[in-house]
């Protein structure tokens, strides 16, 4: 199975302030068709995960432009250019090049 | 807006067979991959495996073959059945949409079901 490690496990942030938030894979999740299949999920208190990025990049529909994803290969980056109250929760990512899917372990964003 | 209804039984003892169902309201059912997704405190998110529209599924090896995913095209539709349950499989049970050909993402999400495997 690919194994996703996400850092940090917990993330005071300032509201206003960027935050970023790093998962590294065990094996590339770079498809030969030139995408990287990665999602970003967030779970906010009480709430089922809502899909923020997928394919490494690409905002789902609705998602605010403060949010951003980046990498390849086994190196990705989920960035909140000003984070908002609202962003509080559980950010999570997960691989979906090989069954089956998984997911890193989480890491909680909180206000400070 | 596609929604994600789901119902079955929350409090099951060792041993037990774990059904649940997910029914898909304002969207099509074909063309997608319909996914069970668990979580729990020990394991974090857990993919079950999927159903794809046309009915051939994938599971985790990790439920050694206890799982069962099926589903009914007509009333847009999907089950999960796993057999002899155990403590370990305590978790919140989501069903979830897949859209596996585009790989654009898990989405939408149920709210999920408590199950809970006690002695």
């Amino acid at each position: 199975d690919v194994v996703m490690t996400q850092s940090p496990l917990s993330l005071p942030v300032t509201p206003g302030e960027p935050a970023s938030i790093s998962c590294r894979s065990s094996q590339s999740l770079l498809h030969k068709n030139g995408y990287n299949y990665v999602d970003w999920y967030l779970q906010k208190p009480g709430q089922a995960p809502q899909l923020l990025i997928f394919l490494s990049s690409t905002r789902a529909s609705g998602v605010p432009e403060r949010f951003s994803g980046s990498g390849s290969g086994t190196d990705f980056t989920l960035k909140i250019r000003r984070v908002e109250a609202e962003d509080v929760g559980v950010y999570y990512c997960m691989q979906s090049l090989q069954p089956p899917l998984t997911f890193g372990g989480g890491t909680k964003v909180e206000i400070k | 807006q596609v929604q994600l209804q789901q119902w079955g039984a929350g409090l099951l003892k060792t041993s037990e067979t774990l059904s649940l169902t997910c029914a898909v309201f304002g969207g099509s059912f074909s063309g997608y991959y319909w996914t069970w997704i668990r979580q729990s405190p020990g394991k974090g998110l857990e993919w079950i495996g999927e159903i794809s529209h046309t009915g051939s599924t994938k599971y985790n090896p990790s439920l050694e073959n206890r799982g069962t995913i099926s589903m009914d095209r007509s009333k847009q539709q999907f089950t999960l059945k796993m057999t002899s349950v155990t403590a370990a499989d305590t978790a919140i049970y989501y069903c979830v949409r897949s859209n596996a050909a585009a790989a654009s993402g898990l989405d939408p999400w149920s709210r999920g079901t408590l199950v809970t495997v006690s002695s």
